[in-house]
């Protein structure tokens, strides 16, 4: 059981470059999130969705686009990448029927725009 | 703004010692509390939760204790292991709702 699976690990890019963050998860949710971690800030939400072909705005969307086709994956799009946004990327998700189900993350992509 | 704080960066113990983090929010309406431990070059993963309407949760050595009137939380490690080791984040929502609001986090050193 793979769980959440994020790839790339790493990733540099030059500004105004895009790039496609992919996670997939095979457990069956129906959430799906991606967070962003910087330091002394935790964890902010960026974009989550509750369903194939149902996505959301989190705490901090600009920049970022995000589709759900299939329960199963869900990208994050950098559209043209900013230094602003060097971070950790974390991808969860789960259950959506109980709403104390608890995340379940990803390993991680650690980003960073030179 | 930040709804969720976990004003300590750091806290070292001795292993064996109980081992304290605490977290703190703003929005009256959170109702569901979580802690996450994070591992270095991992994923947070769920340690234990509660809800609003409890004050006290127990799981094996980690005990969460819920101060809604001073809105405070606490995780409670007995006794601190050096495995413990890691960054915890405290977690907040509401019921239903999709958005959850994390801490800073807290890097525990529990040292043998």
């Amino acid at each position: 059981n793979a769980g959440v699976t994020q790839t790339p690990k790493f990733q540099v890019l030059k500004t105004g470059q895009s790039m496609t963050l992919q996670c997939a998860q095979d457990m069956n949710h129906e959430y799906m999130s991606w967070y962003r971690q910087d330091p002394g800030m935790g964890l902010r939400l960026i974009h989550y969705s509750v369903g194939a072909g149902i996505t959301d705005q989190g705490e901090v969307p600009n920049g970022y686009n995000v589709s759900r086709s299939t329960t199963e994956d869900f990208p994050l799009r950098l559209l043209s990448a900013a230094p602003s946004q060097t971070s950790v990327y974390f991808c969860a998700s789960r259950y959506r029927s109980s709403y104390n189900s608890p995340l379940h993350f990803g390993n991680g992509t650690r980003l960073t725009v030179t | 703004d930040q709804q969720v704080k976990q004003n300590s960066p750091s806290l070292s113990v001795q292993e064996g010692r109980i081992s304290i983090l605490n977290c703190d929010y703003t929005n009256s309406m959170f109702d569901y509390f979580l802690w996450y431990k994070k591992y270095p070059a991992e994923g947070p993963t769920f340690l234990i939760s509660i809800s609003s309407i409890k004050d006290k949760n127990e799981d094996g050595r980690f005990t969460v204790f819920l101060n809604k009137s001073a809105k405070h939380l606490s995780l409670h490690i007995v006794p601190s292991q050096p495995g413990d080791s890691a960054v915890y984040f405290c977690a907040a929502s509401r019921a239903w709702n999709n958005d959850m609001r994390f801490g800073a986090g807290t890097r525990l050193t529990v040292k043998p």
